[in-house]
């Protein structure tokens, strides 16, 4: 059926490791979008991407990386220079006329 | 500076009462105004949509109003359920399709 896929579900990362986060998509949109969530605050945005091979940084996409090469695909890259990793992190799409949002079901990372 | 702001922080009502939550905005121009239903360690699901000369949608037992006078949107929730226990976020898009997402009202009910 169709939606936004994310993996894992949960992620531990040692300080200084890069990790990588998945989001799929089957729902054709060209627009994805990567939040992160931390307790007490509205939802931040990292990247987004309108259209494969293009991307724009978000409110705080320091310590991150993206890559479109795929319509379906946006993966994330938490690397060592993001200094406060441990959030929840939420991959959305939408379509042409943006009017909508579809989130996946999230991935816990915390840093041990 | 484009801020949405919800109110009450948490709140906590009995199975089967009804119950209001609040936003306010300071955005600018503004395109629409969103209410999400997030439960724990979940995704957001989308409950309304309400542009600009919208003051009332409805989605089952969801009602949501805008005023775009005074910026002020709510969420009405009636007969709630255990299920409603969630977080409601409100998330006010601008013309240039910014999202600014309230930090969210923790909803719990109680049997």
């Amino acid at each position: 059926d169709g939606g936004i896929t994310q993996s894992p579900k949960y992620l531990f990362r040692k300080e200084g490791q890069n990790v990588t986060l998945s989001c799929e998509q089957n729902l054709n949109h060209d627009a994805m979008y990567w939040y992160r969530q931390d307790p007490g605050q509205g939802l931040r945005l990292i990247y987004y991407s309108q259209i494969v091979n293009d991307f724009q940084k978000g409110d705080i996409a320091e310590g991150y990386s993206v890559s479109r090469e795929k319509k379906e695909s946006f993966p994330l890259t938490v690397t060592s220079a993001q200094k406060n990793p441990t959030a929840f992190y939420l991959c959305a799409s939408s379509n042409r006329d943006r009017l909508e949002a579809f989130f996946g079901q999230g991935t816990r990372l915390t840093v041990v | 500076k484009n801020q949405v702001e919800q109110s009450p922080q948490s709140l906590i009502i009995l199975e089967g009462k009804n119950c209001t939550l609040q936003c306010n905005y300071t955005v600018s121009p503004f395109s629409n105004l969103r209410w999400y239903k997030q439960d724990t360690g979940r995704g957001p699901v989308s409950l309304t949509i309400m542009t600009f000369s919208e003051n009332t949608k409805s989605n089952g037992r969801y009602t949501a109003t805008l005023d775009a006078d005074t910026k002020q949107s709510s969420l009405h929730i009636t007969a709630s359920q255990l299920s409603d226990s969630a977080s409601y976020i409100c998330v006010v898009v601008d013309s240039n399709y910014q999202l600014i997402w309230g930090a969210g009202t923790k909803l719990i009910i109680k049997p």
